[in-house]
């Protein structure tokens, strides 16, 4: 399996706190994507990144934030949790801009 | 935008049948995936294809591209197959370009 570790796993906050969600990969792959799953929604690109310091906007990216100051690693933030932004985040990791992309487990955020 | 439509949304059959989930998209597109979803979450990457026809084990994908549609095919069904089945397409144009569909909740009951 690739190596790609999503931290936390699950997490519960209330509205209004920031929180941030780490994806590190072992693999060195240059791309990296953060994406969001809904019931009754495919995944949804939040944003992405092609190298350090170089990240990009999807879909959804209204209220998060992302950062990669090392190849391994990509955090999103959300600065000020809101209700709608309860999810199941996905990360992934390709090593180019196509497929094959490896997703990480996903982490569990609830705002209450 | 590509609108990617997955049928049926949910399935259920009993071991050793034959299935088949449908994936149409709406634009031209540059390849198309079939992705698989476990209960416990974890995404893994089965068949990207751009034309014609793939095999793994039991699972067969095909494209049509004139017709804008997909097929994957699972033959004799196994309650080990049970899981989320996910079409994804790429229309080109950056990591964006990428467009998934809601997904085929398959059961398969012993």
């Amino acid at each position: 399996d690739a190596g790609i570790t999503q931290s936390p796993r699950h997490k519960v906050t209330e509205t209004g706190t920031p929180v941030t969600l780490r994806c590190h990969q072992t693999e060195n792959h240059r791309y990296m994507y953060w994406y969001r799953q809904d019931p009754g929604h495919g995944l949804r690109l939040i944003h992405y990144s092609y190298g350090v310091k170089d990240t990009d906007k999807g879909e959804v990216s209204d209220g998060y934030s992302v950062s990669r100051s090392k190849t391994e690693d990509f955090l999103l933030t959300l600065e000020s949790a809101t209700s709608s932004q309860t999810s199941v985040y996905f990360c992934a990791i390709s090593e180019d801009r196509g497929w094959p992309q490896h997703f990480g487990d996903g982490t569990r955020l609830s705002i209450l | 935008k590509n609108e990617v439509e997955q049928s049926p949304q949910n399935l259920t059959a009993q071991e050793g049948e034959f299935i088949t989930i449908n994936c149409s998209y709406s634009v031209g597109i540059s390849a198309l995936h079939w992705l698989q979803q476990h209960p416990g979450g974890g995404i893994v990457s089965l068949f990207m294809l751009s034309s014609g026809k793939k095999k793994h084990g039991r699972l067969i994908a095909t494209i049509n591209i004139q017709e804008k549609h997909s097929s994957l095919h699972i033959t004799a069904s196994h309650p080990r197959d049970s899981a989320v089945y996910i079409c994804a397409v790429d229309s080109g144009g950056g990591a964006d370009g990428l467009t998934f569909g809601k997904g085929t909740h398959l059961i398969i009951q012993p």
